[in-house]
């Protein structure tokens, strides 16, 4: 069964730092988002991205935060400068271009901030 | 802004038994997609079970299932026969209609219910 890809599976970094968290989509899907959660809270919406632009972003999404497809294949989210409370994991998201069939997640990025 | 609200942060079902997962939701759409998610210890995110809300037919995946009451906005899961293995955090999800966009919009998960199963 086809897989959304996430690299690493756990990152730290200190604070200040710029991260970048890897992901991999399944190869035939259109649609590609960014999720984050907290530990202990629920899965909040980051970011979704078509035909190589942003769609939509959540206010969670500020100038601290971009995307980018860079080769067709890779999806990444990059964080410029970290901060303590980005700390959480990370979920990449693909889906096709019917959402019945759901979002297919990766198995996440646990990213800390020290 | 669509809503999810899950009123139970935990529930806990004897092995072999039925448990049902509440979730409401809040939208002015007519048409949208609802989900269940299951997150295990591991924080993969799997997809168990999904409704579109203009089918009146509750989806059933095996031992899931789902109860959608459209006018009260209302889509609990059904687990028979629970197992160990049904350990795990439960989300409910809402996803925006069709023709919005396509894939465009993001999910909107409620707070979750940690499932525990008794042996």
């Amino acid at each position: 069964e086809p897989e959304v890809t996430q690299t690493p599976s756990h990152q730290v970094t200190q604070m200040g730092q710029e991260v970048i968290l890897r992901c991999v989509p399944i190869s035939n899907h259109l649609y590609f988002y960014w999720y984050r959660q907290i530990l202990g809270q629920k899965v909040e919406f980051l970011v979704s991205f078509y035909n190589n632009e942003i769609s939509e972003k959540s206010e969670i999404f500020d100038d601290q935060f971009s995307v980018e497809r860079p080769d067709g294949s890779n999806f990444t989210l990059k964080i410029r400068s970290t901060k303590l409370e980005d700390s959480a994991m990370y979920f990449c998201a693909s889906s096709g271009n019917t959402r019945f069939y759901g979002y297919t997640f990766g198995s996440g990025t646990r990213l800390t901030v020290v | 802004a669509q809503t999810v609200t899950q009123s139970q942060p935990e529930m806990s079902v004897q092995e072999a038994e039925t448990v049902t997962l509440s979730c409401t939701y809040d939208t002015s759409e007519s048409d949208y997609y609802l989900f269940w998610y299951k997150q295990p210890p591991s924080r993969q995110m799997i997809l168990v079970i999904r409704q579109e809300a203009y089918k009146q037919q509750n989806a059933t995946e095996n031992r899931f299932s789902v109860n959608f009451q459209k006018a009260a906005k209302s889509f609990s899961l059904k687990i028979s026969d629970s197992q160990l293995g049904d350990a795990a955090m439960y989300f409910c999800a809402y996803s925006p209609p069709r023709g919005s966009g396509g894939g465009a919009d993001g999910l909107t998960f409620g707070k979750g219910t940690h499932l525990i199963i008794q042996p």
